[in-house]
């Protein structure tokens, strides 16, 4: 059964404060891993695809990459806006067998 | 991209009753799921909503229980019959975009079972 695990569950940063959220899975050949980002009150909303482990997407302020166990969400000198909780669903196929993580809570404090 | 628009964006229901979901996406899409977050926790998918034909319902989830239809390729419902407290939960409609795991999703729908 696949499994995915993010940490921490909730992070709390102060503006400019750069960190890490993680992602780790377990999944019967992955065919590529999602992250999404989900405001408080509105659906997910898609951020990157990675493929294969070594793979880096940018996008802003956030920069995601993936081993073959992990990945991890960057941020680099957040902002306020930049609260939401993070999802990240590694996929063994079809999007029917997308598994989504619990996700991380993240607060930027100004 | 797509855009979902789903209604009722919430709804306060009696216990015994039921509810029926509307998910409107403004493009034609291949592929439209049905999510359920229950509080502090993540996505879980319930069904596939499959044009023309029946559902394809994931594990614990019964067609008796959360009826779907899809009538065309841009509109689907989902029904919660008989609810329970249990069924207390947000409900998400989204759509297939260029890639298999690169979903969009409506604004759910928050449901209240008394």
């Amino acid at each position: 059964e696949d499994q995915v695990t993010q940490s921490p569950e909730a992070l709390r940063l102060q503006e400019g404060e750069s960190s890490s959220l993680n992602c780790s899975y377990t999944v019967s050949g992955l065919r590529g891993l999602f992250w999404y980002r989900q405001d408080p009150g509105k659906g997910p909303e898609f951020l990157f695809t990675l493929y294969s482990a070594g793979e880096e997407k940018e996008k802003e302020r956030l920069k995601a990459t993936l081993t073959k166990k992990e990945s991890f969400l960057h941020i680099t000198a957040p902002k306020p806006e930049d609260s939401a909780t993070y999802l990240c669903a590694p996929s063994s196929g079809s999007a029917r067998q997308l598994t989504f993580g619990s996700g991380t809570q993240l607060t930027v404090l100004p | 991209s797509a855009v979902i628009s789903q209604k009722p964006s919430r709804d306060i229901c009696q216990r015994g009753t039921s509810l029926t979901i509307q998910c409107q996406v403004d493009s034609q899409v291949t592929m439209m799921f049905w999510y359920r977050q229950q509080p502090g926790q993540s996505l879980t998918l319930i069904a596939t909503a499959n044009q023309g034909s029946e559902a394809t319902y994931e594990s614990g989830f019964v067609i008796d229980k959360f009826p779907i239809s899809r009538p065309n390729l841009t509109f689907s419902t989902l029904t919660v019959s008989n609810m329970s407290p249990e069924d207390s939960s947000i409900y998400l409609c989204s759509a297939s975009g260029r890639g298999a795991g690169e979903l969009f999703f409506g604004e759910g729908s928050r449901l209240t079972v008394l």
